[in-house]
């Protein structure tokens, strides 16, 4: 199936530091997703974004839809133990309809 | 408030055999979702429904393959017959509307022998 290219692939980080992430396709999309999955659970929603140009945040979470409307990314400032987890973007190619197509992930790990 | 509920957890069996998993979206949810997950192709969606109706099943990928939603509680994903290439994890997730949120459930892992 199609996936969205995502990087990068895993990062190790010290506690304290940001992290930026990314999503890019050559497809235009309609809306991104961005999720974070910890082992053994389902993906939860982190933040929602519906136009290009837009930049939402959610706590130390920050993401911006691509003014291209061909990518995404994702800032966590401030990284803390408990954001280690795959971080995953998701994105709608077309309105009205739920087919979203997901990211390959980003596995973060944070250095206490 | 309870979320998405999936079962069994873990399921192994052997090749051939029926699978049925199942899943008790949120109440007041409309819409159903079922996943796959594998470290190959990442997460798939495989068919959503919405008020029990399956909207879109081309993500399915065989005739092996079936889902059902008898009513808003409940719906099952069924493989008849299994086999080793469907070992996977199967995440059912559901919302309130096409952009609402979605909230997953914490998946089965499923291995055929």
């Amino acid at each position: 199936g199609q996936q969205l290219n995502q990087s990068p692939q895993s990062m190790f980080i010290q506690e304290g530091e940001d992290v930026s992430m990314n999503c890019t396709s050559s497809s235009i999309f309609n809306t991104w997703l961005w999720y974070k999955q910890d082992p053994g659970e389902g993906p939860v929603l982190l933040i929602a974004l519906y136009k290009a140009g837009e930049l939402t945040s959610n706590g130390r979470l920050t993401a911006q839809f691509g003014i291209t409307r061909k990518d995404s990314f994702l800032n966590i400032s401030a990284s803390i133990p408990s954001d280690v987890g795959i971080y995953f973007c998701a994105g709608q190619l077309t309105s009205g309809t739920y087919k979203y197509i997901f990211g390959t992930g980003t596995r973060l790990k944070v250095l206490a | 408030d309870a979320g998405v509920i999936q079962s069994p957890r873990h399921e192994v069996t052997e090749m051939g055999q029926e699978v049925t998993l199942r899943c008790k979206p949120i109440s007041g949810h409309d819409y159903l979702f079922w996943y796959r997950q594998t470290m190959m192709r990442g997460l798939e969606l495989l068919i959503y429904f919405n008020n029990n109706v399956p909207i879109d099943d081309s993500g399915m990928p065989e005739d092996r393959f079936s889902a059902k939603m008898p009513n808003a509680s409940f719906s099952t994903l069924k493989i008849q017959p299994s086999e080793p290439r469907d070992s996977a994890v199967y995440f059912c997730a559901s919302s309130l509307a096409l952009l609402g949120g979605t909230s997953f459930g914490d998946g089965t892992r499923l291995s055929i022998l």
